[in-house]
């Protein structure tokens, strides 16, 4: 089975520290994606990377950066937290035609 | 914007009886077709996905899919107690790898 990892389960930032969520999948995908999940409003795109050092912006890039140096890494990074990006964080890859299995999720709140 | 539709709930379903879940979606280039589970706290879990018109069974869970009516399905059968989440319709988005979702439909099992 394909395992995708996430760093970190929960974590507490306080405003305008710069935050690295990190993610790593064991299955040599090319397709990576950062979404965020918000009550009502659903899974949102942040990001997406369909090889090593590409990037495509996603529905909600604003406040936020990638890197993918390595096939199997792909980092999401808030430049500046504010409280508005408190919300569960999502990784995803997926090998061409099949389904995205989801990291467990990094739920992460700014003060 | 691509859109996928659900009818977000709450759908309560006595055990035993048959849970029908439903998605429309706008893009008539989307060619893939995803269901995720989804329990609270917890990140989607794919659990069925179809690319053809017509019906997939996997064990006590059917996707039907209609292209011409932009509909796609989950029916499960002989629900349990433990069937009880919040189910997310997918779809390509024409033919890229990225997904979007729909903001899901919470179901609840009746014991």
């Amino acid at each position: 089975d394909v395992k995708v990892t996430q760093s970190s389960r929960y974590l507490v930032k306080r405003t305008g520290e710069k935050v690295f969520l990190e993610c790593v999948q064991d299955m040599d995908h090319e397709n990576m994606f950062w979404y965020r999940q918000d009550p009502g409003l659903g899974l949102r795109l942040i990001y997406f990377s369909y090889d090593v050092k590409m990037k495509e912006k996603g529905d909600i890039p604003e406040g936020y950066s990638v890197s993918r140096e390595k096939k199997e890494r792909f980092s999401l990074i808030l430049e500046s937290a504010s409280t508005n990006q408190t919300s569960m964080y999502l990784c995803a890859s997926r090998p061409g035609g099949y389904g995205y299995t989801f990291g467990s999720g990094t739920r992460l709140t700014v003060v | 914007q691509k859109e996928v539709e659900q009818n977000s709930g709450p759908l309560s379903v006595p055990e035993g009886a048959i849970a029908s879940l439903n998605c429309t979606y706008s893009d008539r280039g989307s060619q893939s077709f995803f269901w995720y589970r989804q329990y609270s706290g917890k990140s989607p879990e794919l659990i069925m996905f179809i690319y053809s018109n017509g019906d997939k069974e996997d064990g006590r869970f059917t996707a039907q899919l209609n292209k011409a009516s932009q509909y796609v399905s989950l029916l499960i059968r002989d629900s349990q107690p433990s069937d009880s989440a919040t189910y997310l319709c997918a779809v390509t988005e024409g033919g890229a790898q990225k997904l979007v979702f729909g903001q899901g439909t919470r179901l609840t099992i009746n014991p």
